[in-house]
Parts: C-alpha cells; sequence; structure tokens
C-alpha cells in the first residue's frame, strides 16, 4: 500500500518565480493537508482540500493557492517567491474509511529560494 | 503567546532510560491529540493519537493528556538509539469548529538516545 507519495524531492527556485508541488495521497485518502516547516519548527497549516474545494485555511498569503484533482490528489502554488519561503513543504492526507483526523504525512518537498 | 508551546530541548538520555515528552497549549477547542516521530530530512510519523483526556498506550508509547491543565505527555519506556528524533505534538478540533480539519503543531523536541 503506497503512502502519500511527494514530487519533485527538491526544488531550487529565484526570487519571484512560481513553484508547484505535488502530492498524491495514501490510497483510500480523500483530503489532502498542505504545511509548511521552518528549519527548527514545527509544520505550520496553509490550506486543506476536500471534494476539490477548498476547506479550511491557515494565515498564509493569497500567493499561497492550491487544487485538488478528482482523483484526490493535489497542487500547492506559490507565487512571487520570496526567500522566506524556503521550507520543507509537507503534503498530508486523510479521511476515507479512517478518520479524519489522523493525517499521514509524505517526504516533503525541500524548496530553497535564492 | 503560541498556541501550543513545546520544550525544543535537546533532550540526551542513555539507552534504556524512560523519556517524557511534553506540550502545554491555550486553545480549549482542541480534543484530538497526536504525536508524530521526525527523523532527519523526512516527513512526520504518526505515532499516537488521543481523543479528550485519558491515557493511551502502545507498546513504549504511552500518551497521556490533561484537559484539565491544559497538558499533554508521551512517555517513552527502554528507549533505544532508534528513537532519537525529533518528536512533535499536534493538535486540532471537532468538525464545526474554527481548528477542525488543522492541525497545529509544537516547535518539536529533538532527543538523542545514546547507547
Amino acid at each position: 500500500d503506497a503512502g502519500v507519495t511527494q514530487s519533485p524531492t527538491h526544488l531550487i527556485k529565484t526570487r519571484g518565480q512560481q513553484v508547484t508541488l505535488r502530492c498524491s495521497p495514501k490510497s483510500g485518502h480523500d483530503t489532502v493537508s498542505w504545511y509548511q516547516q521552518a528549519l527548527g519548527q514545527g509544520p505550520q497549516f496553509i490550506f486543506q482540500y476536500y471534494e476539490e474545494e477548498e476547506r479550511q485555511r491557515g494565515n498564509f498569503p493569497d500567493r499561497f493557492s492550491g487544487h485538488q484533482f478528482p482523483n484526490y490528489s493535489s497542487e500547492l502554488n506559490v507565487n512571487a517567491l520570496l526567500l522566506g519561503d524556503s521550507a520543507l513543504y509537507l503534503c498530508a492526507s486523510s479521511g476515507g474509511t479512517g478518520s479524519s483526523y489522523e493525517q499521514y504525512f509524505g517526504p516533503g518537498t525541500r524548496l530553497t529560494v535564492t | 503567546q503560541k498556541e501550543v508551546e513545546q520544550d525544543p530541548g535537546p533532550l540526551s538520555v542513555p539507552e534504556g532510560a524512560i523519556v517524557s515528552l511534553n506540550c502545554t497549549y491555550s486553545n480549549s477547542a482542541f480534543q484530538y491529540f497526536m504525536w508524530y516521530r521526525q527523523y532527519s530530512r523526512k516527513g512526520p510519523e504518526l505515532l499516537m493519537y488521543t481523543y479528550s483526556s485519558g491515557n493511551k498506550e502502545d507498546g513504549r508509547f504511552t500518551a497521556q493528556v490533561d484537559k484539565s491543565s491544559k497538558y499533554i505527555s508521551l512517555f517513552i519506556r527502554d528507549s533505544q538509539p532508534s528513537d532519537s528524533a525529533t518528536y512533535l505534538c499536534a493538535m486540532s478540533g471537532l468538525a464545526g469548529g474554527t481548528s477542525y480539519g488543522k492541525l497545529t503543531f509544537g516547535q518539536g523536541t529533538i532527543l538523542t538516545v545514546h547507547p
């Protein structure tokens, strides 16, 4: 049973550019959440997608947007990249027949903005 | 003030020791409490999941929740070098509330178990 997968593993971008990160949820899960984890900090909630709609959003600017596809996979888009956007971006899936409160994380995408 | 406070450590213990990790929180809406383990450069791995107050045991791990004190703990018995990682507490609220669906994490405690 494949767990949560994310791509790419690493990414280097320049300030002002745009980036798209991708996530495939664990089999049987229908909800995808995205988190940003700065070095030495706990993950910070960005937003959650369910039934292809944004259900909940954290304190992140509109430069952060997302999408969920009919197969439950998801994308995170960040526009006008800032140096402070450098972090590990984590995707977590939940739902289906399991508890919606149990979120399972992927390995993350490490984004470096120069 | 952060909603969830966790001592970042680092914490260093000898193999076989009992480890106690703790978090405090301020948001009374939190009803679900989780502990995650994160190895270096990996995603967090769900260890324990508890609803409301009480204890839950799974092998060498015991999670405790005291909602009256807004305090949660994770105990690791007979600690092993393979337990060396960052331990994150996380919390969520009930459906319909503003904290539903999102996990609020502590900063994480770095644990090293030396042989």
